[in-house]
Protein backbone atom coordinates (compact mmCIF):
# COMPACT_ATOMS: atom_id res chain seq x y z
CA UNK A 1 0.00 0.00 0.00
CA UNK A 2 0.79 3.64 -0.68
CA UNK A 3 1.52 5.83 2.44
CA UNK A 4 1.05 8.99 2.58
CA UNK A 5 2.74 11.32 4.64
CA UNK A 6 1.54 14.96 5.29
CA UNK A 7 4.08 17.89 7.40
CA UNK A 8 2.94 19.51 9.43
CA UNK A 9 0.16 18.02 11.41
CA UNK A 10 -0.39 21.58 11.92
CA UNK A 11 0.27 24.78 11.52
CA UNK A 12 -0.49 28.57 13.34
CA UNK A 13 -0.71 31.42 10.51
CA UNK A 14 -2.21 35.30 10.27
CA UNK A 15 -4.39 36.29 7.41
CA UNK A 16 -2.17 36.96 4.96
CA UNK A 17 0.60 34.71 5.48
CA UNK A 18 1.92 32.14 2.88
CA UNK A 19 1.22 28.73 3.83
CA UNK A 20 2.81 25.46 2.36
CA UNK A 21 2.01 22.11 3.42
CA UNK A 22 3.64 19.14 2.26
CA UNK A 23 2.92 15.48 1.53
CA UNK A 24 5.30 12.84 0.52
CA UNK A 25 4.29 9.15 -0.90
CA UNK A 26 6.11 6.02 -0.31
CA UNK A 27 6.54 5.55 -3.32
CA UNK A 28 6.30 6.93 -6.80
CA UNK A 29 2.47 8.15 -7.87
CA UNK A 30 3.23 9.99 -11.00
CA UNK A 31 0.80 12.89 -10.39
CA UNK A 32 -2.21 11.16 -9.25
CA UNK A 33 -2.64 13.12 -5.88
CA UNK A 34 -5.35 15.36 -4.55
CA UNK A 35 -5.83 17.76 -1.95
CA UNK A 36 -9.04 18.52 0.02
CA UNK A 37 -9.95 20.99 2.39
CA UNK A 38 -12.85 20.08 5.31
CA UNK A 39 -14.15 22.70 8.45
CA UNK A 40 -15.73 20.91 11.09
CA UNK A 41 -18.89 18.59 10.72
CA UNK A 42 -17.99 18.73 6.95
CA UNK A 43 -17.89 16.77 4.47
CA UNK A 44 -14.38 17.69 2.43
CA UNK A 45 -14.43 20.01 -0.40
CA UNK A 46 -11.83 18.95 -3.42
CA UNK A 47 -9.57 22.08 -3.87
CA UNK A 48 -6.40 20.22 -6.34
CA UNK A 49 -6.55 17.49 -8.55
CA UNK A 50 -3.77 15.90 -10.55
CA UNK A 51 -1.54 17.55 -8.55
CA UNK A 52 -2.03 20.81 -9.70
CA UNK A 53 -5.29 21.69 -11.72
CA UNK A 54 -7.49 23.69 -9.54
CA UNK A 55 -11.05 22.41 -9.10
CA UNK A 56 -13.58 24.84 -10.57
CA UNK A 57 -14.70 27.34 -7.49
CA UNK A 58 -11.88 27.17 -5.61
CA UNK A 59 -9.85 30.44 -5.24
CA UNK A 60 -6.48 31.05 -6.87
CA UNK A 61 -4.50 31.55 -3.85
CA UNK A 62 -4.75 27.55 -3.29
CA UNK A 63 -1.94 26.02 -5.66
CA UNK A 64 -0.88 22.47 -5.82
CA UNK A 65 2.88 21.17 -7.06
CA UNK A 66 4.47 17.96 -7.56
CA UNK A 67 5.21 15.01 -8.97
CA UNK A 68 6.68 11.56 -8.26
CA UNK A 69 6.62 11.05 -4.17
CA UNK A 70 6.83 14.74 -3.04
CA UNK A 71 3.81 17.42 -3.64
CA UNK A 72 2.86 20.93 -2.11
CA UNK A 73 0.01 22.62 -1.39
CA UNK A 74 0.46 26.54 -0.95
CA UNK A 75 -2.37 29.19 0.22
CA UNK A 76 -0.69 32.30 -0.98
CA UNK A 77 -2.30 34.69 0.83
CA UNK A 78 -4.03 33.00 4.10
CA UNK A 79 -8.01 34.07 4.65
CA UNK A 80 -10.06 33.37 7.60
CA UNK A 81 -12.26 31.00 5.54
CA UNK A 82 -9.04 29.25 4.78
CA UNK A 83 -8.58 28.12 8.68
CA UNK A 84 -9.33 24.61 8.14
CA UNK A 85 -7.78 20.74 7.86
CA UNK A 86 -5.88 19.72 4.26
CA UNK A 87 -5.54 16.62 3.53
CA UNK A 88 -3.75 14.75 0.25
CA UNK A 89 -5.28 11.32 -1.07
CA UNK A 90 -3.56 9.77 -4.06
CA UNK A 91 -5.30 8.08 -6.73
CA UNK A 92 -2.34 6.06 -8.45
CA UNK A 93 -3.92 2.63 -7.72
CA UNK A 94 -5.89 0.60 -5.14
CA UNK A 95 -6.43 1.19 -1.84
CA UNK A 96 -6.93 4.78 -1.92
CA UNK A 97 -5.12 6.65 1.24
CA UNK A 98 -5.68 9.87 2.57
CA UNK A 99 -2.68 11.43 4.26
CA UNK A 100 -3.21 12.12 8.13
CA UNK A 101 -4.13 15.59 7.63
CA UNK A 102 -2.84 19.14 8.20
CA UNK A 103 -5.07 21.83 10.43
CA UNK A 104 -4.41 25.41 9.59
CA UNK A 105 -5.13 27.16 12.89
CA UNK A 106 -5.24 31.16 13.59
CA UNK A 107 -1.86 32.56 15.51
CA UNK B 1 -27.72 21.18 -8.66
CA UNK B 2 -25.42 17.97 -8.27
CA UNK B 3 -26.28 16.18 -4.90
CA UNK B 4 -25.84 13.27 -2.86
CA UNK B 5 -27.46 12.10 0.19
CA UNK B 6 -26.45 9.23 2.62
CA UNK B 7 -28.89 7.15 4.79
CA UNK B 8 -29.07 4.01 6.44
CA UNK B 9 -26.96 5.17 9.27
CA UNK B 10 -27.51 4.25 13.21
CA UNK B 11 -26.63 2.27 16.40
CA UNK B 12 -25.87 -1.61 15.59
CA UNK B 13 -24.30 -4.19 17.94
CA UNK B 14 -21.44 -6.00 16.89
CA UNK B 15 -21.71 -8.70 14.18
CA UNK B 16 -24.79 -6.98 12.81
CA UNK B 17 -25.48 -5.41 9.80
CA UNK B 18 -26.52 -2.00 7.94
CA UNK B 19 -27.29 -1.07 4.31
CA UNK B 20 -26.31 2.51 3.55
CA UNK B 21 -27.88 4.21 0.43
CA UNK B 22 -26.75 7.26 -1.16
CA UNK B 23 -28.73 8.91 -3.31
CA UNK B 24 -27.71 11.14 -6.43
CA UNK B 25 -29.29 14.03 -8.01
CA UNK B 26 -28.17 16.30 -10.85
CA UNK B 27 -26.12 13.38 -12.50
CA UNK B 28 -26.30 9.64 -13.72
CA UNK B 29 -24.86 7.77 -11.37
CA UNK B 30 -23.77 4.99 -13.60
CA UNK B 31 -21.53 7.76 -15.81
CA UNK B 32 -19.04 8.00 -12.73
CA UNK B 33 -17.00 5.90 -10.87
CA UNK B 34 -18.15 6.44 -6.90
CA UNK B 35 -16.98 6.34 -3.84
CA UNK B 36 -17.47 5.33 0.24
CA UNK B 37 -15.04 7.12 2.54
CA UNK B 38 -15.81 6.73 6.15
CA UNK B 39 -13.87 9.12 9.47
CA UNK B 40 -13.81 8.22 12.99
CA UNK B 41 -14.40 11.30 15.59
CA UNK B 42 -12.18 13.31 15.18
CA UNK B 43 -9.45 11.70 13.15
CA UNK B 44 -9.01 11.56 9.42
CA UNK B 45 -10.39 10.23 6.43
CA UNK B 46 -9.80 6.43 5.13
CA UNK B 47 -11.42 5.28 2.04
CA UNK B 48 -13.94 2.20 2.40
CA UNK B 49 -14.69 1.40 -1.43
CA UNK B 50 -15.00 2.20 -5.18
CA UNK B 51 -17.03 1.20 -8.15
CA UNK B 52 -16.22 2.10 -11.82
CA UNK B 53 -18.19 0.92 -14.42
CA UNK B 54 -16.41 -2.53 -14.45
CA UNK B 55 -15.02 -3.22 -11.20
CA UNK B 56 -15.45 -2.73 -7.47
CA UNK B 57 -12.70 -2.33 -4.67
CA UNK B 58 -12.42 -2.72 -1.46
CA UNK B 59 -9.99 -1.60 1.34
CA UNK B 60 -8.40 -4.71 3.29
CA UNK B 61 -10.00 -3.75 6.42
CA UNK B 62 -13.60 -4.46 5.03
CA UNK B 63 -13.38 -6.85 1.89
CA UNK B 64 -15.70 -9.77 2.74
CA UNK B 65 -17.91 -8.08 4.92
CA UNK B 66 -19.05 -4.69 2.83
CA UNK B 67 -20.44 -4.53 -0.76
CA UNK B 68 -20.74 -1.81 -2.60
CA UNK B 69 -23.78 -1.53 -5.55
CA UNK B 70 -25.90 1.05 -7.82
CA UNK B 71 -29.30 1.01 -8.70
CA UNK B 72 -29.55 2.76 -11.90
CA UNK B 73 -33.23 3.23 -11.73
CA UNK B 74 -33.13 4.99 -8.68
CA UNK B 75 -30.05 6.65 -9.33
CA UNK B 76 -28.63 5.05 -5.55
CA UNK B 77 -25.46 3.99 -4.45
CA UNK B 78 -25.53 1.31 -1.57
CA UNK B 79 -23.02 0.01 1.21
CA UNK B 80 -24.50 -3.12 2.31
CA UNK B 81 -22.15 -3.54 5.94
CA UNK B 82 -22.05 -7.36 7.61
CA UNK B 83 -20.17 -8.42 10.10
CA UNK B 84 -19.90 -5.01 12.04
CA UNK B 85 -16.83 -4.42 14.06
CA UNK B 86 -16.76 -1.67 16.63
CA UNK B 87 -14.12 -0.47 14.21
CA UNK B 88 -16.35 0.52 11.86
CA UNK B 89 -18.03 3.65 14.20
CA UNK B 90 -17.45 6.46 11.44
CA UNK B 91 -19.33 8.29 9.81
CA UNK B 92 -19.35 7.65 6.66
CA UNK B 93 -19.33 9.35 2.92
CA UNK B 94 -20.37 9.04 -0.27
CA UNK B 95 -18.34 10.33 -3.16
CA UNK B 96 -18.69 11.32 -7.08
CA UNK B 97 -15.80 11.56 -9.13
CA UNK B 98 -14.36 14.72 -10.47
CA UNK B 99 -13.75 13.08 -14.35
CA UNK B 100 -15.74 10.92 -16.80
CA UNK B 101 -14.15 7.43 -16.30
CA UNK B 102 -12.68 6.56 -13.18
CA UNK B 103 -9.81 9.16 -11.60
CA UNK B 104 -10.49 8.77 -8.03
CA UNK B 105 -10.59 12.24 -7.59
CA UNK B 106 -14.34 13.50 -5.37
CA UNK B 107 -15.65 16.36 -6.27
CA UNK B 108 -19.46 15.97 -4.72
CA UNK B 109 -19.65 14.44 -1.66
CA UNK B 110 -22.46 13.74 0.78
CA UNK B 111 -23.14 15.10 4.47
CA UNK B 112 -22.22 11.57 6.03
CA UNK B 113 -24.19 9.38 7.96
CA UNK B 114 -22.82 8.16 11.23
CA UNK B 115 -22.53 4.46 11.99
CA UNK B 116 -22.15 3.27 15.90
CA UNK B 117 -21.25 -0.19 16.49
CA UNK B 118 -21.77 -0.77 20.49
CA UNK B 119 -23.53 -3.61 22.31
Amino acid sequence: DIQMTQSPSSVSASVGDRVTITCRASQGISSYLAWYQQKPGKAPNLLIYAASNLESGVPSRFSGSGSGTDFTLTISSLQPEDFATYYCQHANSFPLTFGGGTKVEIK
Amino acid sequence: EVQLLESGGGLVQPGGSLRLSCAASGFTITTYAMTWVRQTPGKGLEWVSSISTANTYYSDSVKGRFTISRDSSKNTLYLQMNSLRAGDTAVYYCAKDLLVGAYFYMDVWGKGTTVTVSS
